[in-house]
């Protein structure tokens, strides 16, 4: 049974600093993975996809990377904004015959102004 | 196409009674997903469709849910006879696979937020 983990669970950091949200799985046999951000009351939106054939994905100030054999992610966030403030979640195919997606539990992230 | 949109965005009930949530994907999409979420956790898949044939349903799904795609468009997802641990954010998303494994880039709707009383 596929298992996501995401360090830390939450974490605070003054604006303009870089920082990384990591994401671990038990089954490596996956086809992607993505990268979810979550507003509070809100749906998920989806941020970056990587696929297994890829390394690392990139979306203006957002830098995902895959290591599929290790079975970790890591979201790299530059130059932090307030605007950046929400939890961030992690998704990867469920496996096992499955077609769903397991998620972890997200990482709440606060940019202090 | 102005994504993947949920109705209604809020249910208040109170137990016992029966609610529908409807989900409208993004057009093109082959798969439409329910999650449900609580507080602090992340989504638990609940089903998905492809196209018009529900081909999974998780364990979380008792027997008094119930979801249809009738036509491979929007969908349903019925709760019989709900319980106060029913309370939850339910998910729609959809997306286009190309086949078994590969789910697609997965885009959510807003969620529907159940309160049963």
């Amino acid at each position: 049974k596929q298992e996501v983990t995401q360090i830390p669970a939450a974490l605070s950091v003054p604006e303009g600093e870089n920082l990384v949200l990591n994401c671990s799985f038990t089954d490596s046999a996956i086809y992607n993975l993505q990268w979810f951000r979550q507003d509070p009351g809100k749906g998920l939106t989806s941020l970056l996809l990587i696929q297994s054939s890829q390394r690392e994905q990139t979306s203006g100030r957002l830098n995902a990377s895959l290591d599929k054999s290790s079975g970790r992610s890591t979201l790299y966030i530059a130059a932090s904004q307030p605007g950046d403030s929400a939890t961030y979640l992690c998704a990867v195919p469920s496996g096992g015959g499955a077609d769903g997606l397991t998620f972890g539990k997200g990482t709440h992230l606060i940019i202090q102004p | 196409d102005t994504g993947v949109s949920q109705d209604p965005r809020h249910k208040i009930t109170k137990r016992g009674q029966n609610v529908t949530f409807r989900c409208d994907p993004i057009s093109e999409h082959n798969r439409l997903y329910w999650y449900r979420q609580t507080l602090g956790q992340g989504p638990e898949f609940l089903t998905y469709f492809q196209n018009e044939a529900q081909l999974e349903k998780s364990r979380l799904l008792s027997d008094r849910f119930s979801a249809e795609r009738p036509k491979g468009s929007f969908s349903t997802l019925e709760i019989q006879r709900t319980e106060q641990g029913d309370s939850a954010m339910y998910l729609c998303a959809s997306s286009f696979s190309s086949g078994t494994g590969d789910t697609g880039e997965l885009f959510f709707g807003e969620g529907s937020r159940l309160t049963v009383l």
